[in-house]
């Protein structure tokens, strides 16, 4: 496609339940991030893939977090027994090359608006 | 830990008016810096990158700054108009790490 597509693009869920985030990235990019943007807290790194694995999770706030890509193109985060904590937006973002270049770009998408009731 | 910091928090300003957004990080080993903008409801849109040997880039009314050895980023945006007005982020590419660190942002207000 043209650009980073997530969805859904507004979800509500209750305490307790679990959620899927899904996004699509550019036709072509390697690299895939996952952020997290909360209020007070600014936007956070989650997890990076590389193709399909992920050499950095280092941002993942829990063990109720996980992402894994397919195909070297979608990829899905799931939150586990939501808490309201985790009220916030997620943004995927992708980029052509991933590691070690200079000039890399990543490009965001529009962010799914989680609300934990 | 790399560390990014923007003033101000906030900035109002009347049209027309020449102004300056600060970025600042405390680890110089980046691979490059990068500019954004984000409008209420929406994603980041990139404005600007500039790679670790470079001093500057423009963009239209755009200029960024970048002084490695300081740990310092500029953004001057000339003769501001009322659809500028947005969040500006500038965020840290550590090749290292493989991940943007972002500053806390900027939230720019032109009045018509």
């Amino acid at each position: 496609g043209a650009g980073v597509s997530q969805s859904p693009s507004n979800k509500v869920t209750e305490k307790g339940k679990d959620v899927e985030l899904r996004c699509d990235p550019i036709s072509g990019h390697t690299a895939l991030y996952w952020y997290r943007q909360s209020l007070g807290q600014g936007l956070e790194f989650l997890i990076y893939f590389q193709g399909n694995s992920a050499p950095d999770k280092s941002g993942l706030p829990s063990d109720r977090f996980s992402a894994e890509r397919t195909g070297g193109s979608v990829s899905t985060l799931t939150i586990q027994r939501t808490q309201q904590e985790d009220s916030a937006v997620y943004l995927c973002a992708s980029s052509l090359q991933g590691a070690g270049l200079t000039k890399e770009t990543q490009y965001f998408g529009p962010g799914t608006r989680l609300l934990v009731l | 830990k790399q560390e990014v910091t923007q003033i101000p928090a906030a900035l109002s300003v009347p049209e027309g008016e020449n102004l300056v957004l600060n970025c600042s990080f405390t680890d110089s080993a980046i691979y490059n810096l990068q500019w954004f903008r984000q409008d209420p409801g929406k994603g980041l849109t990139s404005l600007l990158l500039i790679q670790s040997s470079q001093r500057e880039q423009t963009s239209g009314r755009l200029n960024a700054s970048l002084d490695k050895s300081s740990g310092r980023s500029t953004l001057y945006i000339a003769a501001s108009q009322p659809g500028d007005s947005a969040t500006y982020l500038c965020a840290v590419y550590g090749g290292a790490t493989n991940k943007l660190i972002f500053g806390t942002g900027t939230l720019l207000a032109v009045q018509p």
